[in-house]
């Protein structure tokens, strides 16, 4: 039971390449996050989707498109990724009752140069 | 901005002390949750909060909601070294499934 699994765990970027961060969890939960994390900002919300074929904008959404295809996964892609996207990012999942706990993946330390 | 604020950013304990991170929502919470971030690792849950003027206990760790639903504080006695981390608070709007971060309180214990 692999809980919240993402990929890759490291990249650094050049300013204006694109790349996409995938996110897979194997516990049946609906609601899937993604967040960033940067120093003395916390986790901020990027997106968010309830269920399959839904997504809604968070705090951050601006430069980051998403996709929630089926119920296990749910990605996040960098278009024209810029500097200020240097992050660390998080993908996470919870059953979606509203009530339930969050699981996280490893994150992925993005670079963008 | 982040609906859910989070004081101290950092606390700097003697290990064997006590401290107390705190939460504060703007808005009324239909639930609290606070999560640990040891160095280098990510969030893992703690304890989730429902009730107003709910407290729970883990061990050492006393967690507590406020009567109005608008803060929790994280209440650490006898710190230890295992303690080191960021504890952050995630708060619901009522109305609102989406789970909201505090900026966190990074805790570092002198031996």
């Amino acid at each position: 039971n692999a809980g919240v699994t993402q990929t890759p765990k490291f990249q650094v970027l050049k300013t204006g390449q694109s790349m996409t961060l995938q996110c897979a969890q194997d516990m049946n939960h609906n609601s899937m996050y993604w967040y960033r994390q940067d120093p003395g900002m916390g986790l901020r919300l990027i997106y968010y989707s309830a269920s399959e074929g839904t997504t809604d904008k968070g705090e951050v959404p601006n430069g980051y498109n998403v996709s929630r295809l089926n119920k296990r996964e749910f990605s996040l892609r960098l278009e024209s990724a810029a500097p200020s996207q240097t992050s660390v990012y998080f993908c996470a999942s919870e059953g979606g009752a509203g009530n339930t706990e969050a699981f996280f993946g490893q994150g992925t330390r993005l670079t963008v140069v | 901005g982040q609906q859910v604020m989070q004081i101290p950013q950092y606390q700097h304990v003697q290990e064997g002390e006590d401290f107390t991170t705190y939460c504060n929502s703007s808005t009324t919470l239909s639930n609290i949750q606070w999560y640990k971030q040891r160095p280098g690792g990510h969030p893992v849950f703690l304890i989730q909060l429902v009730k107003s003027g709910e407290v729970k206990k883990q061990k050492r760790l006393t967690f507590q909601f406020g009567e109005a639903k608008k803060n929790s504080s994280l209440h650490i006695t006898a710190t230890q070294t295992t303690d080191v981390g960021t504890y952050f608070c995630a708060g619901r709007k009522s109305n609102d499934y989406k789970l909201s971060f505090g900026a966190g309180t990074t805790v570092t214990v002198r031996a």
